[in-house]
């Protein structure tokens, strides 16, 4: 399954972070979404054979890569208190006839 | 940009009755129309998703229909369990090659009382 490093994270207003991601086995595209408390997911970036095919309304402070495993890594640079939320990554595969999108455990940052 | 509405925000049933969540979405070209449910502290979980060619699609005790014209769609769930209870979000994508981004509604806590 898809699955995210570290499950918590707890920075100070400034810092940076990085969030990592492994793909589902076979998938070759990673979208990453920000939740915060009490609300549905919001799309931040997708990624296709290393390349960035979509991104959401989010300031430049956020940035992505894939690497040539399909893995990601989510940075988010001059942390804000509003920063803090649930970081998801979702997994899929495109070209394949298939639309759906497999969502990781996610990555719990607290911005203090 | 897309925008999808969904209610209600909170539901709660007792154990065997049914539960239903609907939700509206904006953009006409949207094609694709996932169901989430996420338990606390858990990661959502893809629960049922139907296609913008298929009126509805039924998987055991759950059910999802889409009405293209009213560009809304609907979360049905029947004899509801305990284990139901979670918070639900629909979605809507514009499946392409490009680009086929998740928007989400805000969620429907779902409480089923034994």
């Amino acid at each position: 399954g898809v699955t995210q490093s570290p499950t918590h994270l707890i920075k100070t207003r400034g810092q940076q972070v990085t969030l990592r991601c492994s793909s589902q086995s076979g998938h070759n595209t990673v979208s990453w979404y920000q939740q915060a408390l009490g609300q549905g997911p919001q799309f931040i970036f997708q990624y296709y054979e290393k390349e960035e095919r979509g991104r959401g309304n989010f300031p430049d402070r956020f940035s992505a890569r894939q690497f040539p495993n399909y893995s990601s890594e989510l940075n988010v640079n001059a942390l804000l208190l509003g920063d803090s939320a649930l970081y998801l990554c979702a997994s899929s595969s495109t070209g394949a006839g298939t639309y759906e999108q497999y969502f990781g455990p996610g990555t719990r940052l607290t911005v203090t | 940009g897309e925008n999808v509405e969904q209610h209600p925000s909170t539901l709660s049933v007792q154990e065997g009755d049914s539960a239903v969540i609907k939700c509206t979405y904006s953009d006409s070209a949207s094609n694709y129309f996932p169901w989430y449910k996420q338990e606390l502290g858990k990661r959502p979980q893809l629960i049922i998703d139907i296609r913008s060619n298929v009126g509805e699609k039924k998987d055991q005790r759950i059910a999802v229909t889409l009405n293209k014209t009213a560009k809304h769609f609907s979360l049905h769930i029947t004899e509801t369990q305990p284990e139901d209870s979670a918070v639900y979000f629909c979605a809507a994508s514009i499946y392409n090659r490009s680009n086929y981004k998740l928007t989400f509604g805000k969620g429907t806590l779902l409480t089923v009382n034994p």
